[in-house]
């Protein structure tokens, strides 16, 4: 199957730590991926996960367990142009990318 | 460097016209593929080229077709559109379409189909 499934929007406030989660199943699997996306532009590469365990970028860390097909993305410190659209997408059996609708995150000061 | 190219930035088009999308990378990519994007969807395949000379059908094919005449270009046809095509199309590049290989994306290509 080709299912992946992430929030369709978050709320939080600036300075603070959000997590956004990500669930899919599939019978082929090559790494899970996190982009963001600011509204009218183009999708930026932020993280690759292919082994189980937290990956920290910075401000940025992102998660994966292949065994539950759960990923998160966690942002620290956050500021107001991480205002923007997360998206998260696995890469299946034939090295295509499968992606999961995207996450709004919308930060408050 | 300018990474990835699109053009044009955006159209309006009426149905049962032929449009071509370009994307023009500068960075010797092997891969190349095109996306659509729509409210409330992830990115959906539409077409992909593992390397110059071969392409490949994505999740959502019908309706276009692409050629890849050499590493830099991957034109996007649409033979006769329909507003159904009416999306946001964004072209993007991998060095070899592995699963380390980052996908780059260009700047995207509006299109309203009427």
């Amino acid at each position: 199957g080709q299912n992946i499934d992430q929030p369709t929007e978050m709320t939080a406030t600036e300075g603070a730590i959000v997590q956004i989660n990500c669930t899919y199943q599939t019978s082929g699997f090559n790494g899970l991926f996190w982009y963001q996306q600011h509204a009218g532009e183009a999708p930026t590469f932020l993280s690759y996960n292919v082994l189980d365990g937290l990956e920290e970028k910075g401000r940025f860390s992102s998660f994966l367990s292949r065994s539950k097909g759960y990923s998160y993305l966690l942002l620290k410190e956050l500021q107001m142009k991480d205002s923007a659209s997360y998206l998260c997408a696995y890469m299946d059996s034939n090295y295509q990318l499968i992606w999961g609708a995207g996450t709004k995150l919308i930060i408050k000061p | 460097i300018a990474g990835i190219t699109q053009a044009p930035t955006s159209q309006i088009l009426a149905a049962g016209r032929r449009m071509t999308l370009r994307c023009t990378q500068d960075m010797r990519h092997n891969a190349m593929y095109w996306y659509r994007q729509d409210l409330g969807l992830g990115l959906r395949l539409i077409h992909y080229s593992n390397t110059a000379g071969t392409t490949g059908k994505g999740e959502v094919p019908d309706g276009y077709s692409v050629s890849r005449a050499n590493t830099d270009d991957f034109p996007l046809t649409l033979a006769s559109a329909v507003p159904s095509q009416t999306s946001v199309y964004f072209c993007a590049s991998s060095d070899g379409g592995q699963s380390t290989d980052t996908q780059y994306f260009g700047p995207g290509t509006r299109l309203t189909v009427l």
